[in-house]
C-alpha cells in the first residue's frame, strides 16, 4: 500500500519568516496531493492541493511545490503569522479508489 | 453555510454502552468517510461508502459499525465502546469519481468513554 512521509514533525518559526514542510510517497500511480490545517479541536480544513500534471500551485502565502520524478511534495508558507499556528498534513490520493493516505503531520509555532 | 455538519460536537458515555455519532452534508456528495483520530495522529480511516455501497477498512474493529440511510446522512455507531476508542471522529465527504477525489470534513465530534 501507499506509504507516505512527512518531514518535520515539528517545526517553531519566527513571525514573517518562511515555513517549509516536505512529504515523499510510495506509489507512483499517486495523482492528487492535498495539504490540510487542523486547529485545535477542528476538523482539518483543505487549504491547497495539486494533482500530478501540475509542478506549482500558489495560493497567496502558500504554495505547494510536486517533484513526481522523485516521489515528494512540499509545503511552502511565506510571511507566516501567529494564525498560521497549527498541525499540517499531507494527504496523497491514488488514480483508482476514493481514499486518501495522509502523513504523520506537523506542528506549525509561529512565535510573534 | 456549513457544508459537514457533526452532532454532537461532543459526547461522553460511559465504558460498554452504546453511542451514536451523526454526520451529514448539503453537498450532495457521493462518497461519505468516517475517520477515528487519536491525539497527535493522522486521521485514520475506518470505513466509507460510496452512495449505498459500503467499504470497510480490514483492520477497522466488529465494536465500530455505520450505516447511510440516503445521501445526506450517514452514522457511526460504536457497539460497547472501550476506554481505547476515546479519539475525534471525524467525518468527510468526497464526491466520487475520476478528477472529484477532494475531501471535506466536518469539525469533528470529541468521544470520552467514563
Amino acid at each position: 500500500g501507499e506509504n507516505v512521509e512527512q518531514h518535520p514533525s515539528t517545526l517553531s518559526v519566527q513571525e514573517g519568516d518562511s515555513a517549509v514542510i516536505k512529504c515523499t510517497y510510495s506509489d507512483s500511480a499517486s495523482n492528487y496531493f492535498p495539504w490540510y490545517k487542523q486547529e485545535l479541536g477542528k476538523g482539518p480544513q483543505l487549504i491547497i492541493d495539486i494533482r500530478s500534471n501540475v509542478g506549482e500551485k500558489k495560493d497567496q502565502r502558500i504554495a505547494v511545490t510536486l517533484n513526481k520524478t522523485a516521489k515528494h511534495f512540499s509545503l511552502h508558507i511565506t510571511e507566516t503569522q501567529p494564525e498560521d499556528s497549527a498541525v499540517y498534513f499531507c494527504a496523497v490520493h491514488k488514480a483508482a479508489g476514493n481514499k486518501l493516505t495522509f502523513g504523520g503531520g506537523t506542528r506549525v509555532l509561529v512565535k510573534p | 453555510d456549513a457544508m459537514v455538519i457533526q452532532n454532537p460536537r461532543y459526547q461522553v458515555t460511559q465504558f460498554g454502552k452504546p453511542v451514536t455519532l451523526s454526520c451529514s452534508q448539503t453537498l450532495n456528495h457521493n462518497v461519505m468517510y468516517w475517520y477515528q483520530q487519536k491525539s497527535s495522529q493522522a486521521p485514520k480511516l475506518l470505513f466509507h461508502y460510496y452512495d449505498k455501497d459500503f467499504n470497510n477498512e480490514a483492520d477497522t474493529p466488529d465494536n465500530f459499525q455505520s450505516r447511510r440511510p440516503n445521501t445526506s446522512f450517514c452514522f457511526l455507531d460504536i457497539r460497547s465502546p472501550g476506554l481505547g476508542d476515546a479519539a475525534m471522529y471525524l467525518c468527510a465527504t468526497s464526491r466520487g469519481g475520476a478528477g472529484t477525489d477532494t475531501q471535506y470534513f466536518g469539525p469533528g465530534t470529541r468521544l470520552t468513554v467514563l
